[in-house]
């Protein structure tokens, strides 16, 4: 059964940059899409993104655009969301998420057509000065 | 870009069924999937591709979707089913996920 495992709570100053990692364990990693979903408090579910490691190629929400990273390091089973330019509305809980499905689907050819059925416990990002 | 619409709020009694909407254009030509979200809990998957269920979700929990509205139904619903619901789709002309804004069900 794969889990996803974040890292740690994070306190940031406005201006500056968070990085969150993400590690895959008890199952395959490379062909599945990654996605990073974030929420804000007392708001709703907001997709920033995704990669797909044996491709290495990622994908990015219009609204993140140029201020997000995704990243994925295949030997360790980990992904990485880099956020830049930190403002006190990125306040949040990060969360990844993949499909149990791998692989693009059939119907679509995208790797992102599936639901997310196994998600990190999370990663509340403060941004205060 | 493609947009989902949700009520913010349903409430319903228990014992009672529980219809949770989920608006967009020609929605019933895409996949539409359901998470329950417990406070301070991740998200989890209740309904796959508009009426799937995964294992270990009771039956109770049942999906449709046709024209412009996916529908989520919750029979018998109990307090335990006390959640927020997020309806989401894959947008096919941006390759990105879209979530719903949220509906919040309370039972009375």
């Amino acid at each position: 059964q794969v889990q996803l495992v974040q890292s740690g709570a994070e306190v940031k100053k406005p201006g500056s940059s968070v990085k969150v990692s993400c590690k895959a364990s008890g199952g395959t990693f490379s062909n599945y899409a990654i996605n990073w979903v974030r929420q804000a408090p007392g708001q709703g579910l907001e997709w920033m993104g995704g990669i797909v490691p044996v491709s290495d190629t990622a994908n990015y929400a219009q609204k993140f655009q140029g201020r997000v990273t995704i990243t994925a390091d295949e030997s360790t089973s980990t992904a990485y969301m880099e956020l830049s330019s930190l403002r006190s509305d990125d306040t949040a809980v990060y969360y990844c998420a993949r499909p149990g499905v791998g692989g693009p689907s059939p119907k679509s050819y995208s790797y992102y057509y599936y639901a997310l059925d196994v998600w990190g416990q999370g990663t509340t990002v403060t941004v205060s000065s | 870009s493609y947009v989902l619409t949700q009520p913010p709020s349903v409430s319903v009694a228990p014992g009672q069924t529980a219809r949770i909407t989920c608006g967009g254009s020609y929605i019933g030509a895409k996949s539409v999937h359901w998470y329950q979200q417990k406070a301070g809990q991740a998200p989890v998957v209740v309904v796959y591709d508009d009426d799937d269920r995964p294992s270990g979700i009771p039956e109770r929990f049942s999906g449709s979707n046709s024209g412009n509205t996916a529908t989520l139904t919750i029979s018998r619903v109990e307090a335990g089913d006390e959640a927020d619901y997020y309806c989401q789709v894959w947008d096919s002309s941006s390759d990105h996920v879209i979530f719903g804004g949220g509906t919040n069900l309370t039972v009375l």
